[in-house]
């Protein structure tokens, strides 16, 4: 399966605090998208990190990606409520178009 | 910012009835895919599209499904006999460019098939 796993599965923190989620996926990649869902609603794109990069930030967010470990990190830093959702990541394998979806990290940021 | 809209936002149909999910992708996009999310389960990829035809499909799209682009505007999912188990959220997305680039999704059309 090309599909990633997310770990861990739910996350409970307090606001302010900082939430890591990572991902793990098993063939190698063109690039690896990190999208954010609330409770049964739409995905929401929220970066796209290559396979030739490492690091990438966007606001609050910093993805982090190690081909020879086939992972990828995702950092949101001084979480606020609104943060909570479920984050997913989506591997975008080489040769093919569509993305694999991991099982997700239900993210809860108390306030 | 520019956005995939999704019509109906949900739809309730009996088994056996044909249905038909209708999106709107990003003007200046080329290609088109539809993912489904059973609840509580993963997305997972359906179909993909572009020159008016299907560039790549899982095994979920069997011959229950096809997908057509009537006008320069519309993408549709239909599904032609529905099943207990089509229920789900159908997700339609697009992207600029072929594999490199963002895939943006619409909001979904939950079905539900009684």
């Amino acid at each position: 399966s090309q599909q990633g796993e997310e770990d861990p599965q739910a996350l409970s923190i307090q606001e302010g605090e900082n939430a890591t989620m990572n991902c793990s996926y098993k063939t190698s990649i063109n690039n690896l998208q990190w999208y954010r869902q609330n409770s049964g609603r739409g995905l929401v794109h929220l970066i796209l990190i290559r396979s030739n990069e490492r690091e990438k930030h966007s606001g609050r967010l910093r993805v982090t990606l190690d081909t020879s470990k086939k992972s990828s990190s995702l950092l949101i830093t001084a979480s606020r409520a609104a943060d909570t959702a479920s984050y997913f990541c989506a591997t975008l394998p080489t040769g093919a178009n569509n993305l694999f979806f991991g099982t997700g990290t239900r993210l809860t940021v108390i306030p | 910012e520019p956005e995939v809209t999704q019509t109906p936002s949900h739809q309730v149909t009996q088994m056996g009835q044909e249905v038909i999910l209708r999106c709107v992708p990003i003007s200046n996009h080329l290609y088109f895919y539809w993912y489904r999310q059973i609840l509580g389960q993963k997305v997972e990829f359906l179909v993909s599209f572009y020159n008016n035809e299907i560039s790549e499909k899982s095994e979920i799209f069997d011959d229950q499904f096809s997908v057509e682009r009537p006008d320069g505007s519309n993408f549709t999912l239909k599904i032609r006999s529905t099943k207990l188990e089509d229920s789900a959220m159908y997700f339609c997305a697009s992207s600029e460019a072929w594999r490199k680039e963002t895939q943006y999704f619409g909001p979904g059309t939950r079905l539900l098939v009684l």
